[in-house]
């Protein structure tokens, strides 16, 4: 258990839907960061929160949003979902935000049918 | 754009091989972090090194990183089959601290 908690697991969704996958940080860190991997693919950086205010935005689309609460989980919505937008989608945290090693949690597989 | 190129992608070798993963880039990166990942699981940090020339073991894995900091070596002595996954590095960028991720190398090894 890396201390890193991302919720569900799983989730299979229609083409058009919007879902909400949940991450709450290893205990003590601020920084929160949200990966999509596609198969066989190296990690895409979405976007990093650090106490609750926005950080850094990479490749994320329009349709996506993210936030970080006062207790310091985030969440991670999708809406409009397309068959591309299956993958693995991974939470990551640290302590700052300098480029210390980040703890990864054990993501959530996204199929999109 | 800052890359961080990885080679090889893939990698199939026997049991008790030797092997090396490299990282490289035209851009200085301040540290640069190794993980492994295994199929269904985030990946896992496995060391940061942080000065140029810096040499780091851990057990049969040893990591290098480059005198100019613009590249980094993964090297496996005597691999073993737990020593598959998806060996990911990353390079911490510039004032802003981002990750900069290499595409990763997948390793097999085979019994």
């Amino acid at each position: 258990d890396s201390g890193v908690t991302q919720t569900p697991k799983h989730l299979i969704t229609a083409t058009g839907q919007r879902v909400t996958l949940r991450c709450s940080p290893r205990s003590g860190d601020l920084s929160v960061y949200w990966y999509q991997q596609s198969l066989d693919q190296g990690l895409q950086f979405l976007i990093q929160y650090y106490n609750g205010e926005e950080r850094a935005k990479g490749n994320i689309l329009e349709r996506f949003s993210a936030q970080q609460f006062p207790d310091l989980h985030s969440e991670l919505n999708l809406s409009s979902l397309e068959l591309g937008d299956s993958a693995l989608y991974f939470c990551a945290s640290s302590v700052g935000v300098k480029g210390d090693g980040y703890t990864f949690g054990s993501g959530t597989r996204l199929t999109v049918v | 754009t800052q890359l961080l190129e990885q080679s090889p992608q893939f990698l199939s070798i026997q049991e008790g091989e030797n092997l090396t993963v490299y990282c490289n880039s035209s851009s200085v990166f301040s540290s640069l972090q190794w993980y492994r990942q295994e199929p269904g699981e985030g990946p896992v940090l496995l060391v940061t090194v942080v000065t140029g020339g810096e040499v780091k073991k851990l057990k049969r894995l040893t990591f290098q990183f480059g005198d100019a900091r613009k590249d980094s070596s993964l090297h496996i002595t005597a691999a073993q089959p737990g020593d598959t996954g998806l060996y990911l590095c990353a390079g911490v960028s510039g004032s802003n601290y981002q990750l900069i991720w290499g595409a990763g190398t997948k390793l097999i090894i085979k019994p």
